[in-house]
């Protein structure tokens, strides 16, 4: 089965930074699109992000441009958001996702915090 | 940029009723791009239907999905108590490269 696990939340002051990772298992890693999606406490999903699968091309959500990059390890079977100035509106369960062009596997999530 | 917008906001209903969820695009979508997820309570999302009417693994068949351009439709036929939860939408679009979800429809026991 496959599996994917976010790790890297947590509390974060505004204008802070935050490193989300997701490691995957139980699947051939480089061979599939990735995502980040979040969830905002009590709201509903919203795309953030994907990275095609050898790294070489990335979008993101208007919400993020500019301050999250998304990237992977293919050699460690792992995709990672890096999260810039971060805002009270980033509150979220952060879920990493598999597959276009739909999520086929999630993640648990990680919660980010934005606060002070 | 494609809008989904889900139909009704919230939807009450009995064990063993049909429900009927829509979704509408502001612009015409690739069937072969529209999905439907369940979230339960606590849970994380999975996936339900695929380009539009293709049930993923595991799935009952109670759930179906149709439509094509701008008005999608999710089926279940006869709900059993583990299905009530939110249901999204979610679209992808390649120009430019972007994943849109619907604002999902609650659906509760009535």
């Amino acid at each position: 089965e496959v599996q994917l696990v976010e790790s890297g939340g947590g509390l974060v002051q505004p204008g802070g930074s935050l490193r989300l990772s997701c490691a995957a298992s139980r699947f051939t890693f480089s061979s599939y699109w990735m995502h980040w999606v979040r969830q905002a406490p009590g709201k509903g999903l919203v795309w953030v992000s994907h990275i095609n699968s050898d790294g070489s091309s990335t979008n993101y959500a208007d919400s993020v441009k500019g301050r999250f990059t998304i990237s992977r390890d293919n050699a460690k079977n792992t995709l990672y958001l890096q999260m810039n100035s971060l805002r009270g509106e980033d509150t979220a369960v952060y879920y990493c996702a598999r597959g276009v062009p739909y999520f086929d596997s999630w993640g648990q999530g990680t919660l980010v915090t934005v606060s002070s | 940029e494609i809008v989904l917008t889900q139909s009704p906001g919230t939807l009450s209903l009995s064990p063993g009723e049909r429900a009927t969820l829509s979704c509408r695009a502001s612009q015409s979508v690739s069937s072969s791009y529209l999905a439907w997820y369940q979230q339960k309570p606590g849970q994380v999302p999975r996936l339900l239907i695929y380009r539009a009417s293709s049930r993923a693994t595991g799935i009952p068949d109670r759930f179906s999905g149709s439509g094509s351009g701008t008005d999608f439709t999710l089926t279940i036929s006869r709900l059993e108590p583990e299905d009530f939860a939110v249901y999204y939408c979610q679209q992808y679009g390649s120009s430019p490269p972007r994943n849109t979800f619907g604002q999902g429809t609650r659906l509760e026991i009535k």
